[in-house]
Protein backbone atom coordinates (compact mmCIF):
# COMPACT_ATOMS: atom_id res chain seq x y z
CA UNK A 1 0.00 0.00 0.00
CA UNK A 2 1.59 3.37 -1.26
CA UNK A 3 1.96 5.86 1.63
CA UNK A 4 1.55 9.36 1.46
CA UNK A 5 3.38 11.04 -1.51
CA UNK A 6 4.22 14.56 -1.36
CA UNK A 7 5.80 16.46 -4.83
CA UNK A 8 7.93 18.11 -5.63
CA UNK A 9 10.25 17.06 -2.83
CA UNK A 10 12.47 20.39 -3.08
CA UNK A 11 11.38 23.84 -4.19
CA UNK A 12 13.35 26.83 -4.61
CA UNK A 13 11.59 30.06 -5.17
CA UNK A 14 12.01 33.70 -5.72
CA UNK A 15 10.26 36.84 -3.06
CA UNK A 16 6.78 37.58 -4.69
CA UNK A 17 6.50 33.91 -6.91
CA UNK A 18 3.55 31.63 -6.11
CA UNK A 19 3.96 27.90 -5.36
CA UNK A 20 1.73 25.06 -5.49
CA UNK A 21 2.52 22.15 -3.48
CA UNK A 22 0.61 18.79 -3.76
CA UNK A 23 0.30 15.51 -1.62
CA UNK A 24 -1.97 12.25 -2.07
CA UNK A 25 -3.00 10.68 0.79
CA UNK A 26 -3.02 6.44 1.38
CA UNK A 27 -5.76 5.12 -1.04
CA UNK A 28 -9.07 5.33 0.85
CA UNK A 29 -8.24 7.97 3.29
CA UNK A 30 -10.34 11.14 2.72
CA UNK A 31 -8.87 13.65 5.06
CA UNK A 32 -6.22 15.65 4.17
CA UNK A 33 -4.17 18.26 6.54
CA UNK A 34 -1.30 20.47 5.80
CA UNK A 35 1.69 21.93 8.41
CA UNK A 36 4.74 24.09 8.32
CA UNK A 37 7.51 23.36 10.11
CA UNK A 38 10.57 25.76 10.57
CA UNK A 39 12.84 25.53 13.30
CA UNK A 40 12.05 28.57 15.02
CA UNK A 41 7.84 27.39 14.75
CA UNK A 42 8.00 24.08 15.01
CA UNK A 43 4.76 22.26 13.21
CA UNK A 44 1.98 24.52 12.57
CA UNK A 45 -1.25 23.31 11.24
CA UNK A 46 -2.65 24.95 8.22
CA UNK A 47 -5.52 23.46 6.87
CA UNK A 48 -7.59 20.34 6.92
CA UNK A 49 -9.69 19.25 4.33
CA UNK A 50 -12.23 15.97 4.03
CA UNK A 51 -14.55 15.21 1.20
CA UNK A 52 -13.22 18.49 -0.50
CA UNK A 53 -14.00 20.54 1.69
CA UNK A 54 -11.87 23.22 4.27
CA UNK A 55 -12.92 21.70 7.83
CA UNK A 56 -10.27 23.61 9.71
CA UNK A 57 -8.04 26.13 9.26
CA UNK A 58 -5.13 27.38 11.11
CA UNK A 59 -3.75 31.41 12.21
CA UNK A 60 -1.75 31.87 8.98
CA UNK A 61 -2.59 34.26 6.35
CA UNK A 62 -4.47 34.74 3.46
CA UNK A 63 -1.47 34.06 1.17
CA UNK A 64 -1.57 30.21 2.58
CA UNK A 65 -5.05 28.44 0.35
CA UNK A 66 -5.36 24.74 -0.60
CA UNK A 67 -8.17 22.67 -1.94
CA UNK A 68 -9.05 18.56 -2.16
CA UNK A 69 -10.10 17.21 -5.71
CA UNK A 70 -12.72 14.38 -5.72
CA UNK A 71 -9.87 12.07 -5.44
CA UNK A 72 -8.48 13.35 -1.97
CA UNK A 73 -5.78 14.53 -3.82
CA UNK A 74 -4.74 18.18 -2.24
CA UNK A 75 -2.71 21.19 -3.32
CA UNK A 76 -1.62 23.97 -1.41
CA UNK A 77 -0.55 27.18 -2.97
CA UNK A 78 1.27 30.01 -1.51
CA UNK A 79 1.08 33.33 -3.40
CA UNK A 80 3.54 36.24 -3.08
CA UNK A 81 6.14 34.21 -1.76
CA UNK A 82 8.53 35.74 1.34
CA UNK A 83 11.57 35.19 2.73
CA UNK A 84 9.76 34.05 6.29
CA UNK A 85 7.78 31.07 4.17
CA UNK A 86 11.28 28.84 3.53
CA UNK A 87 9.97 25.79 5.62
CA UNK A 88 9.11 21.96 5.34
CA UNK A 89 5.77 21.84 4.24
CA UNK A 90 3.72 18.41 5.78
CA UNK A 91 1.09 17.08 5.02
CA UNK A 92 -1.14 13.78 7.06
CA UNK A 93 -3.48 11.58 5.96
CA UNK A 94 -6.11 10.03 7.79
CA UNK A 95 -9.21 7.52 6.81
CA UNK A 96 -11.26 9.93 8.28
CA UNK A 97 -12.15 12.31 10.66
CA UNK A 98 -12.76 10.20 13.30
CA UNK A 99 -10.54 10.51 16.67
CA UNK A 100 -9.26 6.89 16.44
CA UNK A 101 -8.11 7.26 12.75
CA UNK A 102 -4.41 7.47 12.73
CA UNK A 103 -2.67 10.32 11.09
CA UNK A 104 0.36 9.67 8.08
CA UNK A 105 2.80 12.23 7.52
CA UNK A 106 4.49 12.56 4.00
CA UNK A 107 8.03 12.87 3.64
CA UNK A 108 7.19 16.86 3.09
CA UNK A 109 8.78 19.27 0.40
CA UNK A 110 11.24 21.73 1.13
CA UNK A 111 10.68 24.94 0.06
CA UNK A 112 13.18 27.54 0.18
CA UNK A 113 12.40 31.57 -0.71
CA UNK A 114 15.20 33.60 -1.71
CA UNK B 1 -5.67 28.02 23.84
CA UNK B 2 -3.98 24.59 23.60
CA UNK B 3 -0.20 24.06 24.13
CA UNK B 4 2.41 21.75 23.87
CA UNK B 5 6.00 22.16 25.63
CA UNK B 6 9.07 20.04 25.37
CA UNK B 7 11.43 21.50 27.64
CA UNK B 8 14.90 19.78 26.04
CA UNK B 9 15.59 20.76 22.66
CA UNK B 10 19.01 17.90 22.72
CA UNK B 11 19.43 14.84 24.55
CA UNK B 12 21.76 11.44 24.18
CA UNK B 13 21.84 8.26 24.69
CA UNK B 14 24.42 5.25 25.02
CA UNK B 15 23.35 2.68 23.02
CA UNK B 16 21.21 0.24 25.11
CA UNK B 17 20.42 2.65 27.67
CA UNK B 18 17.35 4.00 29.04
CA UNK B 19 15.97 7.70 28.20
CA UNK B 20 13.29 9.54 28.91
CA UNK B 21 11.46 12.72 26.91
CA UNK B 22 9.38 14.75 29.27
CA UNK B 23 6.62 17.26 27.33
CA UNK B 24 3.87 18.97 29.19
CA UNK B 25 0.74 19.95 27.52
CA UNK B 26 -2.07 22.88 28.70
CA UNK B 27 -5.59 22.15 27.66
CA UNK B 28 -9.16 22.80 29.21
CA UNK B 29 -10.48 19.93 27.47
CA UNK B 30 -11.58 16.57 29.03
CA UNK B 31 -11.43 14.45 25.98
CA UNK B 32 -8.03 14.11 24.00
CA UNK B 33 -5.45 12.08 22.42
CA UNK B 34 -1.96 12.80 23.32
CA UNK B 35 1.18 11.10 20.65
CA UNK B 36 4.43 11.09 19.96
CA UNK B 37 6.26 11.20 16.54
CA UNK B 38 9.62 10.25 15.51
CA UNK B 39 11.33 12.35 12.66
CA UNK B 40 14.39 10.80 11.64
CA UNK B 41 16.47 12.40 8.67
CA UNK B 42 14.36 11.23 6.16
CA UNK B 43 11.80 13.55 7.62
CA UNK B 44 9.20 11.41 7.55
CA UNK B 45 6.86 11.48 10.75
CA UNK B 46 6.24 8.26 12.26
CA UNK B 47 4.15 7.47 14.85
CA UNK B 48 5.77 6.26 17.93
CA UNK B 49 2.89 5.43 20.34
CA UNK B 50 -0.39 7.51 21.82
CA UNK B 51 -2.40 8.00 24.59
CA UNK B 52 -6.00 8.50 24.87
CA UNK B 53 -6.81 10.79 27.87
CA UNK B 54 -9.43 8.65 29.50
CA UNK B 55 -7.47 5.81 29.44
CA UNK B 56 -5.59 5.92 32.63
CA UNK B 57 -3.28 2.55 31.95
CA UNK B 58 -0.17 4.18 30.37
CA UNK B 59 0.57 3.12 26.40
CA UNK B 60 3.21 1.32 25.57
CA UNK B 61 4.62 -0.05 22.06
CA UNK B 62 7.75 -2.35 22.66
CA UNK B 63 10.45 -0.70 23.74
CA UNK B 64 8.56 2.71 23.89
CA UNK B 65 6.09 3.45 26.73
CA UNK B 66 4.96 6.72 28.76
CA UNK B 67 3.97 8.24 31.60
CA UNK B 68 0.90 9.62 31.73
CA UNK B 69 -0.03 12.18 34.38
CA UNK B 70 -3.53 13.52 33.56
CA UNK B 71 -3.71 15.57 36.58
CA UNK B 72 -0.39 17.28 36.14
CA UNK B 73 -0.81 17.54 32.50
CA UNK B 74 2.13 15.50 31.58
CA UNK B 75 3.20 13.12 28.76
CA UNK B 76 6.89 11.59 28.80
CA UNK B 77 8.19 9.10 26.80
CA UNK B 78 10.53 6.25 28.00
CA UNK B 79 12.67 4.72 25.10
CA UNK B 80 14.60 1.40 26.75
CA UNK B 81 17.22 -0.15 25.16
CA UNK B 82 17.98 2.50 22.84
CA UNK B 83 19.52 1.91 19.63
CA UNK B 84 21.20 3.71 16.96
CA UNK B 85 17.70 4.12 14.78
CA UNK B 86 16.30 5.78 17.62
CA UNK B 87 18.13 8.93 16.67
CA UNK B 88 15.59 11.39 15.00
CA UNK B 89 13.42 14.67 16.44
CA UNK B 90 11.18 13.31 18.69
CA UNK B 91 7.81 15.52 18.61
CA UNK B 92 5.07 16.05 21.55
CA UNK B 93 1.38 16.21 19.75
CA UNK B 94 -1.87 16.92 21.26
CA UNK B 95 -5.28 16.28 19.57
CA UNK B 96 -8.37 17.17 20.19
CA UNK B 97 -11.48 16.74 17.92
CA UNK B 98 -14.88 19.44 17.35
CA UNK B 99 -17.59 18.27 15.40
CA UNK B 100 -15.43 16.13 13.19
CA UNK B 101 -12.63 18.34 12.86
CA UNK B 102 -9.47 17.81 14.37
CA UNK B 103 -5.98 19.40 14.33
CA UNK B 104 -2.52 18.45 15.91
CA UNK B 105 -0.75 20.72 18.37
CA UNK B 106 2.75 20.16 18.38
CA UNK B 107 5.51 20.48 20.77
CA UNK B 108 8.95 22.64 19.63
CA UNK B 109 10.69 19.11 19.50
CA UNK B 110 13.57 17.16 21.23
CA UNK B 111 16.61 16.22 19.25
CA UNK B 112 17.85 12.18 20.06
CA UNK B 113 21.22 11.01 19.46
CA UNK B 114 22.16 7.37 20.15
CA UNK B 115 25.23 7.50 21.25
CA UNK B 116 27.55 3.95 19.75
Amino acid sequence: KAGVTQTPRYLIKTRGQQVTLSCSPISGHRSVSWYQQTPGQGLQFLFEYFSETQRNKGNFPGRFSGRQFSNSRSEMNVSTLELGDSALYLCASRRNTGIKAEAFFGQGTRLTVV
Amino acid sequence: AQTVTQSQPEMSVQEAETVTLSCTYDTSENNYYLFWYKQPPSRQMILVIRQEAYKQQNATENRFSVNFQKAAKSFSLKISDSQLGDTAMYFCAFMKTTSGTYKYIFGTGTRLKVLA
